[in-house]
């Protein structure tokens, strides 16, 4: 799992609270990616970064916004919650060496 | 990012060859082509990628036509668990996944 972890794993949340979702890697690797997961949509890109303070916009950016101060820690905010980002979250990193990819386990966001 | 094409749904009976295709005419020359598989609601599985040469691990094989304009995974001995959703990607540093195809192995 190339020492991937996601906090927290599952949280329920009012529409308008602000969220924050945090992937952490023990290895140092350069790429780090956040998705979302719906029925019938796959796998969408939210944001990802290719290094500390570099990010990107994916294709489902908007209402999200991230944060990359350390290599180990890429952080996804919904400033203000939204029952249309209920979902399923996934971390991913691409490795440094291989460039092999590894997913974290999710963080299952429920917005009521 | 190259846009790949695949197959909506595959079967393959246990013990066989499961050959799953993928198109992607629009890939550039420093894109790779990576497989991952899904199995339920866990995070995608990384599988196998290659650029140019065909590529075997313990999982599958890869074989990248020479244009690069399509690929296959292989997986040589089909079993139950391998019943999954199969992305295949054109990658470089923006990871965009497609619908991917269901692979249904049976009995």
């Amino acid at each position: 799992d190339a020492g991937i972890t996601q906090s927290p794993r599952h949280k329920v949340t009012e529409t308008g609270t602000p969220v924050t979702l945090r992937c952490h890697q023990t290895e140092n690797h350069r790429y780090m990616y956040w998705y979302r997961q719906d029925p019938g949509h796959g796998l969408r890109l939210i944001h990802y970064s290719y290094g500390v303070k570099d990010t990107d916009k994916g294709e489902v950016s908007d209402g999200y916004s991230v944060s990359r101060s350390k290599t180990e820690d890429f952080l996804l905010t919904l400033e203000s919650a939204t029952s249309s980002q209920t979902s399923v979250y996934f971390c991913a990193i691409v490795t440094s060496d291989s460039y092999e990819q590894y997913f974290g386990p999710g963080t299952r966001l429920t917005v009521t | 990012d190259a846009k790949t094409t695949q197959p909506p749904s595959m079967d393959c009976a246990e013990g066989r060859a499961a050959n799953l295709p993928c198109n992607h005419s629009t890939i550039s020359g420093n894109e790779y082509v990576y497989w991952y598989r899904q199995i339920h609601s866990q995070g995608p599985q990384y599988i196998i990628h290659g650029l140019k040469n065909n590529e075997t691990n313990e999982m599958a094989s890869l074989i990248i036509t020479e244009d690069r304009k399509s690929s296959t995974l292989i997986l040589p001995h089909a079993t139950l668990r391998d019943t999954a959703v199969y992305y295949c990607i054109a990658f470089y540093g923006k990871l965009t996944f497609g619908q991917g195809t269901i692979l249904t192995v049976h009995p």
